[in-house]
């Protein structure tokens, strides 16, 4: 069965401070693997999705970036954080279904504060 | 433009009375149709799906949903509520761009509480 995992659990860090976020998933290939950002009372924010090693598209123009460095990884990145990214990460691989739709399955999350 | 809207954002239930979460949904093709459940401080669990058949779809933890198409809606129920069903819900429509690139769009999702 495929399991996913977020590391770390919870992050607290400086403003201007750098940040990476890693997922991984396990038990399947070549997912389509993604980022949202959960902010308080705003639901879920898609931030970047990968269909590929290598292969990045953002959706949101920020101060984060993404990087899929191997089939079943997805690392989730900053030079500089703002305060403004807090919030819970959460990393999601894909499953096909039909017509191009992909079925989303979560990892545990990754609670960020920027102080 | 695809869209999900869940109209209520707080909804509270006494345990052991029936549930009905909202889904509204705009999306020009026959939508494949998702219910996520979230715990605080969790990711998120899928509860539940429709892609096609049987408009009455079940799910885990004693959940179902209705998909109508004439309503563009795709509601949530629970018969009897436990106090273990406390969470936040969301609705998803499945999207594609072509290729490889099919995403979720989400409601804003509705916080469950019950009362004992």
């Amino acid at each position: 069965s495929q399991t996913i995992h977020q590391w770390p659990a919870t992050l607290v860090q400086p403003v201007g401070s750098p940040l990476s976020l890693e997922c991984t998933v396990e038990g399947t290939s070549n997912p389509n693997l993604y980022w949202y950002r959960q902010a308080a009372g705003r639901g879920l924010q898609l931030l970047f999705y990968s269909v590929g090693i290598g292969q990045i598209s953002s959706e949101v123009p920020q101060n984060l970036s993404a990087s899929r460095p191997q089939d079943r990884q997805f690392i989730l990145s900053s030079k500089k954080l703002l305060l403004s990214d807090s919030g819970f990460y959460l990393c999601a691989w894909g499953s096909f279904r039909d017509r191009g739709v992909y079925e989303q399955y979560f990892g545990p999350g990754t609670r960020l504060t920027v102080t | 433009a695809q869209s999900v809207t869940q109209p209520d954002i707080h909804i509270t239930v006494s345990e052991g009375a029936s549930l009905e979460l909202r889904c509204n949904y705009s999306y020009g093709a026959t939508p494949y149709l998702f219910w996520y459940v979230q715990s605080p401080g969790q990711g998120l669990q899928l509860l539940l799906k429709y892609f096609s058949g049987d408009t009455l779809v079940q799910g885990i933890k004693g959940f179902e949903a209705e998909f109508k198409r004439s309503q563009s809606s795709f509601n949530l129920r629970k018969p009897s509520v436990h106090w273990s069903d406390a969470a936040e819900y969301f609705c998803a429509v499945g999207v594609t761009y072509g290729g490889s690139q099919g995403n979720l769009i989400f409601g804003k999702g509705t916080k469950l509480s019950v009362k004992p």
